[in-house]
């Protein structure tokens, strides 16, 4: 069925340091949405994906989706106290408007100060 | 704006009785959806609503659940009757039409039932 891998589960990171969270899809996906929880909190979108290869950055966020449509990536750099959550990719299927999403298992974020 | 409104905001309860979650989605909002977030389960929808009526109920895990939105302003989810193993933080959350719109989560219900 359609599943979206994340990985790592955790990540343990100093203050100052990159961080980099993975999504996989076995089959293409038609777009890819990014979510920020904070702990206690809910998810928070933060960006979609669209097109093949694409790259967006937000500040010290850098959002990529793969040539083939199948994996993306969350890239932060020189990380702070206030990233510390646990971002989920977010994958949709085929091209109807069904709205449903097929999250993956989360990446949770420590930064130590 | 008022985002999307859950009630309540924690809820304990014993085994066997019945929890009803609410929410009320953003105004204009045509999709809505139902989510649990364990720590072992990851976030899994349960059901979603498109105009109000279900569309994809498959994540619902078993008969004790159920879920309505007799308008489009307001939904709820029950439990009945519920186990131990239903205690979870259920979120609601909203989306316009399309599936290349963000979806809008609630504060989400922490349920615990003892």
């Amino acid at each position: 069925g359609q599943q979206v891998m994340q990985i790592p589960q955790y990540q343990h990171v100093q203050e100052g340091e990159d961080f980099t969270t993975y999504c996989n899809s076995s089959t293409t996906l038609s777009n890819i949405q990014w979510y920020k929880q904070r702990p206690g909190g809910h998810p928070v979108f933060l960006i979609q994906l669209v097109k093949s290869g694409e790259v967006k950055k937000q500040k010290r966020l850098t959002f990529q989706f793969g040539e083939a449509k199948k994996n993306s990536s969350l890239h932060i750099t020189a990380t702070q106290t206030t990233d510390v959550g646990t971002y989920f990719c977010a994958g949709i299927y085929g091209s109807s408007n069904t709205g449903k999403l097929i999250f993956g298992q989360g990446t949770t974020l420590q930064v130590k100060p | 704006d008022a985002g999307v409104i859950q009630s309540p905001r924690h809820e304990v309860t014993e085994m066997g009785q019945e929890v009803t979650l609410r929410c009320k989605p953003i105004s204009g909002h045509d999709y809505l959806f139902w989510y649990r977030q364990t720590m072992m389960r990851g976030l899994e929808l349960l059901i979603y609503f498109n105009n109000n009526v279900p569309i994809d109920d498959s994540g619902m895990p078993e008969d004790r659940f159920s879920a309505k939105m007799p308008n489009a302003s307001f939904s709820t989810l029950k439990i009945q009757p519920s186990e131990p193993r239903d205690s979870a933080v259920y979120f609601c959350a909203s989306s316009f039409w399309g599936h290349n719109q963000p979806q809008h989560f609630g504060d989400g219900t922490r349920l615990s039932i003892l």
